[in-house]
């Protein structure tokens, strides 16, 4: 069956220009979480939706960021006036419900913030 | 505050070797612990977690509370073992917390 998938797969930002990243979570999975990676570095959490509620979202470093969920099912996370240091792999997973602790990773979106 | 270390960046072993990637981890909590890993070109994928107590493609890990530790083990490495490694932790708030990664490479 399909997995979780991701768009775009590259992106490449001027700094001081918006994005949108979609996530498409496997289907019927509850609970869908952002992470970033940057190189080098493991996946740090950015937030976390069960259905259509941001219940966690501790892990945004800014208020340039901000993800939402409004059917409980396709996800995008965008970041306002882009930084370079927002240059990063962008990581979603979804699991089948919130105590479903095998989260299913998609393939991720490079950004590059030049 | 959680933490979890990975103190090896990269780990190379000879193929039929044994070989075991270090875990380390600090939470205030009761700890769930899972090994991650992401072979070349492909997603990150789950590889086993402590609670199941499983054996998958060879590897097993074991919790030690008294240690804090839950490093990764196999007795024979193989080839399509080369990977990267992420050992992680579940916290309190249903995210994982991610070490840094390991880079295991087998040498045929």
């Amino acid at each position: 069956g399909a997995g979780v998938s991701q768009s775009p797969r590259y992106k490449v930002a001027k700094r001081g220009q918006d994005v949108a990243l979609r996530c498409d979570p496997i289907s019927g999975h509850v609970s869908l979480f952002w992470y970033q990676q940057a190189l080098g570095q493991g996946p740090e959490f950015l937030t976390y939706f069960q259905n259509e509620a941001q219940l966690d979202k501790s892990g945004l470093p800014s208020d340039r960021f901000f993800a939402e969920r409004p059917e409980g099912s396709v996800s995008t996370l965008k970041i306002q006036r882009t930084q370079q240091e927002d240059s990063a792999v962008y990581l979603c997973a979804s699991s089948f419900s919130d105590r479903s602790h095998e989260q299913y990773f998609g393939p991720g979106t490079r950004l590059t913030v030049t | 505050a959680q933490r979890v270390t990975q103190p090896e960046k990269l780990l190379s072993v000879f193929k039929g070797a044994p070989v075991e990637l270090k875990c380390n981890y600090s939470y205030s909590g009761s700890p769930e612990l899972f090994w991650y890993v992401q072979y070349s070109r492909q997603r990150l994928q789950l590889l086993l977690r402590h609670i199941s107590r499983e054996s998958i493609k060879g590897f097993t890990a074991d919790l030690n509370k008294g240690e804090t530790s839950f490093h990764l083990k196999k007795p024979f490495a193989q080839e399509e073992d080369s990977a990267m490694y992420y050992c992680a932790l579940l916290t309190g708030a249903n995210n994982l917390f991610f070490g840094t990664g390991t880079r295991l490479t087998v040498i045929p």
